[in-house]
């Protein structure tokens, strides 16, 4: 079964420290990987998106890994800031062509 | 450039009722895609949709149905309402134009959320 899990689901980190953000999955037959967040009660905002034949994306203070050998991607986020707090999913498109959702780390920037 | 759109932004309704939710994609996107969030299942897809004809489809029972309009507009709907189906409903949709459109970024709305009592 084509699973992707998110370890912790909660995190707290001070402000303007840099942080992980770990997502694995089961099958390494992975078309791509999509990071998202999420604000309480809000729809999902897309952050970055990586290709299986890609290893990495950035997009400002946001960068995300894909290792399809070990299952796992990354979500590195620099000089976090209270604005960042939210809760982050990683999504995976496998063979069946459906995105399956992580069940999300919460983050809490304390300021 | 306007971003996906959905109505009712908030729906109650008693089971065993149906229900229609509408999602308006971001113009020039042919391909919406339908989500169910709840907090013991986490975000699980329902559907997609591809120039009026649905092309992918979760694990969800026959109730649940959708279909998709010339202009690209989509309606869920939901038939015989259990307590189950209170969630929150994702819409997204992609600029996606060969079959696997989950291989394009996906633009979300902000949801409807219902509640069934």
């Amino acid at each position: 079964k084509q699973e992707v899990t998110q370890i912790p689901a909660a995190l707290s980190v001070p402000e303007g420290e840099n942080l992980v953000l770990n997502c694995s999955f089961t099958d390494s037959a992975i078309y791509n990987l999509q990071w998202f967040r999420q604000d309480p009660g809000k729809g999902l905002t897309s952050l970055l998106l990586i290709q299986s034949s890609q290893r990495e994306q950035t997009s400002g203070r946001l960068n995300a890994s894909l290792d399809k050998s070990s299952g796992r991607s990354t979500l590195y986020i620099a000089a976090s800031q209270p604005g960042d707090s939210a809760t982050y999913l990683c999504a995976a498109t496998f063979g069946n062509e459906k995105l399956t959702f992580g069940t999300g780390t919460r983050l809490t920037i304390i300021p | 450039k306007a971003g996906v759109t959905q109505t009712p932004r908030y729906l109650i309704k008693t089971r065993g009722q149906q229900v229609t939710l509408s999602c308006s994609p971001i113009s020039g996107h042919r391909s919406v895609s339908w989500y169910q969030q709840t907090p013991g299942q986490g975000l699980q897809f329902l559907f997609e949709y591809f120039s009026e004809t649905q092309r992918n489809k979760g694990n969800f029972p026959g109730r649940f149905s959708g279909r998709q309009f010339s202009n690209s507009r989509s309606e869920m709907n939901v038939s015989t309402l259990e307590l189950g189906d209170s969630a929150l409903y994702l819409c997204a949709s992609s600029g996606a134009q060969d079959r696997v459109f989950s291989r394009e970024t996906q633009y979300f709305g902000p949801g409807t959320r219902l509640l069934v009592l």
